[in-house]
């Protein structure tokens, strides 16, 4: 268990839905990551907030955007929802989102759309 | 760009042998870190083992240790001893930016036969 909780596990959906994931990063950890796994793509890095900003944007479709708390927890929101956006979401967090900080994923959501 | 190879798509040990993974990766940065990560069936990302590139020494955890070679841009995973437990899909990742985003290679899928 790495300590970092991700809800729900599983969600399904239809295309053209909205959803969000959210996430608790470890107790201490002020970064958090989003990464979406899929078997066409990867492991791709979405987004990364750090203490309530957000310090890095990776590959993230306009369709999609996340935020970060002042408790530190994280939510990624999906809107209109495609075939395509099926995944496993990961969170992960680490101390201070420092360059080469270990990070420490959840378990993920495993979004299926419909 | 900053890219992560996994040549070998799988892998397969026997039990109480010694596998080595291999990772290639292209960078033109000269501080860096890199990472592997273990994926299980239960799909949970867990944290294996760290290098940092400054370091010449190469980095243990237990029965994990790493090849790091710098000016080759090269990256294995020596797993000994190896236990059905170890079955799974290993990561290599990298990170190199202030944002600290990792960027995954494809994966090895890693058998342990009894």
């Amino acid at each position: 268990d790495s300590g970092v909780t991700q809800t729900p596990k599983h969600l399904i959906t239809a295309t053209g839905q909205r959803v969000t994931l959210r996430c608790s990063p470890r107790s201490g950890d002020l970064s958090v990551y989003w990464y979406q796994q899929s078997l066409d793509q990867g492991l791709q890095f979405l987004i990364q907030y750090y203490n309530g900003e957000e310090r890095a944007k990776g590959n993230i479709l306009e369709r999609f955007s996340a935020q970060q708390f002042p408790d530190l927890h994280s939510e990624l929101n999906l809107s209109s929802l495609e075939l395509g956006d099926s995944a496993l979401y990961f969170c992960a967090s680490s101390v201070d989102g420092g360059r080469g900080d270990e990070q420490y994923f959840g378990p993920g959501t495993r979004l299926t759309v419909t | 760009a900053q890219t992560v190879t996994q040549s070998q798509p799988e892998m397969s040990v026997q039990e109480a042998e010694t596998v080595t993974l291999s990772c290639t990766y292209d960078t033109s940065e000269s501080d860096y870190y890199l990472f592997w990560y273990k994926q299980p069936p239960s799909r949970q990302m867990i944290l294996v083992i760290r290098q940092e590139a400054y370091k010449q020494q190469n980095a243990t955890e237990n029965r994990f240790s790493v090849n790091f070679q710098k000016a080759a841009k090269s990256f294995s995973l020596k797993i000994s001893d190896s236990q059905l437990g170890d079955a799974a899909m290993y990561f290599c990742a990298y990170s190199w930016e202030y944002g600290n985003k990792l960027v995954f290679g494809a994966g090895t899928i890693l058998r342990v036969k009894s």
